[in-house]
């Protein structure tokens, strides 16, 4: 069974630039969630979306938004990126609610 | 408010003697508990994770886990490393219940640096 997939693994983007990330869950995965990742504030929760509906947001500004797709996979977006937006972002997909979550590899992300 | 505090940001060990990653948690409502491992430029795998049941949690790798409600811990154990378990350990912590499925707060992390 192929493993959680996140495309792109690695970017660079100017300041003030918009970038969005892809991310294909397990196969029979509903549930998709975003974690930002940073050597300062570690993993911090962005949101979780199910079955096309978003179903838990993390304390982060409006730049930063989601969605899902009819076959689970989801995109995140940020707008007007700031230098402190580059860190790896992470998706995770689980089967059920409140169950185990499943990472990719990840989505390095650098603003300059 | 959830809260997962790592003690130890890095720990060093030799090869082949024991190790113990520590983890306390505070919620107000049951949780379930998890323990991570990311290897360098990578994304985090899953090494065990206790949901109800017996109180010690056996997972991939050689490594278990003891949860301790009095306690509110979660400590990670393995009996003898090697040096391919040399790689960043995250505790976890969720709800699980009353909408907040599937949202996790994470500890701040542990290095693990095994040594030969």
């Amino acid at each position: 069974k192929a493993g959680v997939t996140q495309t792109p693994r690695y970017l660079i983007k100017t300041r003030g630039q918009q970038v969005t990330l892809s991310c294909s869950p397990i196969s029979g995965h509903r549930s998709v969630s975003w974690y930002q990742q940073t050597p300062g504030q570690g993993l911090q929760f962005l949101f979780e979306y199910f079955s096309e509906t978003q179903r838990n947001k993390g304390n982060f500004p409006g730049r930063f938004s989601g969605r899902q797709f009819s076959n689970s996979r989801s995109e995140m977006n940020v707008s007007t990126l700031e230098l402190g937006d580059s860190a790896l972002y992470l998706c995770a997909s689980s089967p059920t609610a409140g169950n185990t979550i499943y990472f990719g590899e990840g989505s390095w992300l650098t603003v300059v | 408010a959830q809260s997962v505090t790592q003690l130890d940001s890095q720990v060093p060990v030799f090869e082949e003697a024991p190790v113990e990653l520590r983890c306390n948690y505070s919620s107000s409502v049951s949780v379930y508990l998890f323990w991570y491992v990311q290897y360098p430029n990578q994304g985090l795998q899953l090494l065990l994770k206790y949901l109800s049941g017996s109180t010690l949690v056996k997972g991939i790798n050689g490594f278990e886990a003891e949860f301790n409600k009095s306690q509110t811990s979660f400590h990670l154990r393995k009996p003898s490393v090697h040096i391919s378990d040399t790689a960043e350990y995250f505790c976890a912590v969720s709800l699980g219940t009353g909408g907040n499925f599937n949202k996790f707060y994470f500890g701040s992390g542990t290095k693990l640096n095994v040594k030969p």
